[in-house]
């Protein structure tokens, strides 16, 4: 399995720009890298994906160096809203032979966003 | 409908009892998980459909855990004889194709289990 290592718990201020970072050293050649978001009393939802280098969209960027064994979720300007958890996940894991995978979320990483 | 769709939303039972709990995914998704979470925790994987099988049950925790699929649409986890452990909110989600990872997974709002 390829496991993910996240910060716990970041906080930040409205308006500053949060970088997650996501450890993943024995990532394999055909795994991507997801990330999700969870609100409380909500399930996830998927903000971006990546394989190699710089992938950004309208919620966020997501940088992944040469060697992929550690990605950076970047969030621009954060407001209050984006305090949630954010689950780095890589794959694929769990393959049984049959063709199935899992998706295996971490613990996650919980940012709380401070007016 | 638009989205994952789970029902029950909440769901109190008595300690000993069955429980079913149901999964209506995204029109067209041949792929299917369930995962649990525990208070203040991560995502616990279940199981896994590609269309009506389940190549993987390794997360089920217990034979008292057992889910199906039919018409690759609806599925139904059941736990039969609730423990106080079970209490959880279980997530259903769907994708397009099964995995790997590069394949965005829509979740429901989940279920919320209490055993009293």
């Amino acid at each position: 399995l390829a496991k993910t290592t996240q910060p716990i718990s970041m906080d930040s201020y409205e308006g500053q720009e949060v970088n997650i970072t996501c450890s993943h050293n024995n990532i394999a050649t055909n795994d991507y890298i997801t990330w999700y978001q969870q609100f409380p009393s909500q399930g996830p939802r998927f903000i971006i994906q990546g394989y190699k280098t710089k992938v950004t969209n309208e919620v966020a960027s997501l940088f992944i160096p040469a060697d992929r064994k550690s990605s950076t979720l970047s969030l621009p300007r954060v407001s209050l809203s984006d305090t949630a958890v954010y689950y780095c996940l890589v794959g694929d894991v769990g393959y049984s032979g049959a063709g199935s995978y899992q998706l295996t979320f971490g613990k996650g990483t919980k940012l709380s966003v401070i007016p | 409908g638009a989205g994952v769709s789970q029902s029950p939303s909440n769901k109190v039972t008595e300690k000993g009892k069955d429980v079913e709990l149901r999964c209506d995914p995204i029109s067209g998704h041949t792929a299917l998980y369930w995962y649990r979470q525990r208070l203040g925790q991560g995502l616990e994987f279940l199981i896994y459909f590609q269309g009506n099988s389940a190549p993987d049950k390794s997360g089920l925790p217990s034979d008292r855990f057992s889910a199906e699929r039919t018409g690759e649409s609806v599925s139904t986890l059941t736990i039969q004889r609730t423990q106080q452990e079970d209490s959880a909110v279980y997530l259903c989600a769907s994708s397009l194709n099964g995995p790997p990872l590069n394949t965005e997974a829509f979740f429901g709002q989940g279920t919320r289990l209490t055993v009293v």
